[in-house]
């Protein structure tokens, strides 16, 4: 049974395209976040939900929209990606805002 | 602002050997957490060990262990009898009480271990 599920694990897509990245947790945990990991291993925060509640927002491109149709799922949808985007996308989900976060497999994005 | 640092990009450690990670980081909170997360080449981020601030005690997990010193703002990860499948990133992070502050990230240290 995995914990947090990511789907695609990797992706290819060409400059300006819009693709969508899908999280999905069975731990029933309150917060779920977006991190990106750049090429050199950098992990920044991108979005914090609790209960469907965006409550983290970090600088980011309005191209990227988190969505949380209910607290189990977060996806991430992507606009008009750029060269730059290219990047390993991390879901993970806590079972409070400050405790461990239990991280999906991570997307690999790969803009051509 | 939480910061965090790792100040070796890279390691390595023979097998069965004793290697130490380092780490120091930075908060104005009293109340936080501390953890140690591996990345192996599956790119999957394993949580090896966490520290409460409070607690004076040392975590440790098997051949994991760390050195808490909190007025240093220290916290490095010792791994005992390494083994070949401890080759990964290791990342560590802080998290801080209260509000929303995510979990902040050093850069990280790849660690290499030698057959």
């Amino acid at each position: 049974d995995t914990a947090v599920s990511q789907t695609p694990k990797y992706l290819v897509t060409q400059m300006g395209n819009d693709k969508s990245i899908k999280c999905e947790q069975n731990l029933g945990h309150d917060t779920m976040y977006w991190y990106k990991q750049d090429s050199k291993k950098f992990l920044k925060i991108m979005f914090s939900y609790n209960n469907k509640e965006l409550i983290i927002n970090e600088t980011v491109p309005n191209r990227f929209s988190p969505k949380s149709p209910d607290k189990a799922h977060l996806n991430l949808h992507i606009n008009s990606l750029e060269l730059g985007d290219s990047a390993v996308y991390f879901c993970a989900s806590s079972p409070d805002r400050n405790t461990e976060a239990f991280f999906g497999q991570g997307t690999r994005l790969t803009v051509v | 602002a939480q910061t965090v640092t790792q100040s070796q990009p890279e390691m390595s450690v023979q097998e069965a050997e004793t290697v130490t990670l380092s780490c120091t980081y930075d908060t104005s909170e009293s109340d936080y957490y501390l953890f140690w997360y591996k990345q192996p080449p599956s790119r999957q981020m394993i949580l090896v060990i966490r520290q409460e601030a409070y607690k004076q005690q040392n975590a440790t997990e098997n051949r994991f262990s760390v050195n808490f010193q909190k007025a240093a703002k220290s916290f490095s990860l010792k791994i005992s009898d390494s083994q070949l499948g401890d080759a990964a990133m290791y990342f560590c992070a802080s998290w801080s009480r209260p509000g929303n502050t995510p979990l902040v990230f050093g850069k990280g240290t790849r660690l290499s271990v030698i057959a």
